[in-house]
């Protein structure tokens, strides 16, 4: 399988916990951008990398969010003390290089409930 | 604040008919629009991209932009009820970021 993968596909956490997901983008992507989505909305941008470098971060919902991408390959998302109002879809995608007709192909999205 | 508008639906159309989507956006130098179609509970897939002024056709798809009145449409010939999904749309951030700006999508119901 040669798409984007994230992992885990389901997460259910307790209030106050911290989670770490995991994304693998399509292989020579340079660009890795993580995203929220709640029911009823699009996709919300939360931070993207090209390469190791994170080049924008100033949208991460609040400081408990975080995310790395310590190679340029795969990245993680971390969440510390988790609220009630995390709960959503996380959704990672990549895309080859940047640029106006840069594609963007999704992963499959790890679905967090917090209780 | 950069925003993207579609109508929440649900788009109601029968088997066969042409579904018309529409999406319209508020920074004028957004360069490049993406049309994607989305299944319940599953992530957004990629249908097509337009970034010149026009119509840009692909097979049943064809996307329509008009930048003087910040507008995009997708047009679905032939529906089908497999083409029932929320479909979104995006624009792309001018000023070299490239960050793309999701609407709600709009709920389209493909009834036989």
């Amino acid at each position: 399988d040669t798409g984007v993968s994230q992992d885990p596909r389901h997460k259910i956490t307790k209030r106050g916990q911290n989670v770490t997901f995991r994304c693998d983008p399509i292989s020579e992507h340079n660009r890795l951008y993580w995203y929220r989505q709640t029911l009823g909305q699009g996709p919300e941008f939360l931070t993207y990398f090209q390469n190791e470098a994170q080049l924008e971060k100033s949208r991460l919902l609040s400081d408990r969010f975080s995310a790395e991408r310590p190679k340029g390959s795969f990245s993680t998302l971390e969440i510390q003390r988790t609220e009630q109002g995390d709960s959503a879809m996380y959704l990672c995608a990549s895309s080859p290089r940047g640029g106006n007709t840069d594609t963007q192909y999704f992963g499959p999205g790890t679905r967090l409930t917090v209780l | 604040q950069k925003e993207v508008e579609q109508n929440s639906g649900p788009l109601s159309v029968p088997e066969g008919a042409i579904a018309s989507l529409n999406c319209t956006y508020s920074d004028r130098g957004s360069q490049s629009f993406f049309w994607y179609r989305q299944y319940s509970g599953k992530s957004p897939e990629l249908i097509m991209f337009i970034y010149s002024n026009g119509d840009k056709e692909d097979g049943r798809f064809t996307a329509q932009l008009n930048k003087a009145s910040q507008y995009v449409s997708l047009l679905i010939r032939d529906s089908q009820p497999s083409d029932s999904a929320t479909y979104l749309c995006a624009a792309l951030a001018s000023g070299g970021s490239y960050i793309p700006t999701f609407g709600r999508g709009t709920s389209l119901i493909v009834h036989p």
